[in-house]
């Protein structure tokens, strides 16, 4: 079965930045893309970018760019995804997830972002 | 970037009823390429529907999607105990892939 695991939570200050890792298994890595999202705590759901594994492409939403990088390592089927500059506003769980319409969810990093 | 408007924000109802959720895109939605997610509280988000109407593997047939263009519908039949959530459109079929601001389904 389809699995995404992702790193553990962080805590980072403001103007670091943070690097999440999403492994998957189950399934063959290369034949899908990978999304990040991410929840503000008691807020809804917003879509980061996408990377395609097979290519490297990737297409970020325009709120994040220039501040966010996707990547994936297909040799351990990892994809990451590092967000730069952070600020307090960045605090949320962080989540990978397959494909464009998203049956397999990542178990979520929260990442806190505290002077 | 489509922006899409989810109503109403907070849905009050009793078990056995049933709730229809609407969400309306700013722009038509390309192919129907129309998701819906339900999320309790510390989870991730399950997918219910996508392609405006396709219950997604193991959905109940209480679930049900429909509608195209701008304007859906997520209808759930016979509230069951456990339908009580939050509930997220998101269309995929152009970049960005924009999210509702989400419905809650309370119990009344």
């Amino acid at each position: 079965q389809v699995h995404l695991v992702q790193s553990g939570a962080e805590v980072k200050k403001p103007g670091a930045s943070v690097k999440v890792s999403c492994k998957a298994s189950g399934y063959t890595f290369t034949s899908y893309g990978i999304s990040w999202v991410r929840q503000a705590p008691g807020q809804g759901l917003e879509w980061m970018g996408w990377i395609s594994v097979y290519n490297g492409n990737t297409n970020y939403a325009q709120k994040f760019q220039g501040r966010v990088t996707m990547t994936t390592d297909t040799s351990t089927s990892t994809a990451y995804m590092e967000l730069t500059s952070l600020r307090s506003d960045d605090t949320a769980v962080y989540y990978c997830v397959r494909g464009n319409y998203f049956v397999y969810w990542g178990q979520g990093t929260l990442v806190t972002v505290s002077s | 970037e489509i922006v899409l408007t989810q109503s109403p924000g907070t849905l009050s109802l009793s078990p056995g009823e049933r709730a229809t959720l609407s969400c309306r895109a700013s722009q038509s939605v390309s192919s129907s390429y129309l998701a819906w997610y339900q999320q309790k509280p510390g989870q991730a988000p399950r997918l219910l529907i996508y392609g405006a109407s396709s219950r997604a593997t193991g959905i109940p047939d209480r679930f049900s999607g429909s509608g195209s263009g701008t304007d859906f519908t997520l209808t759930i039949n016979r509230l069951e105990p456990e339908d009580f959530a939050a509930y997220y459109c998101q269309q995929y079929g152009s970049s960005p892939y924009t999210f509702g601001q989400g419905t809650k389904l309370e119990i009344k």
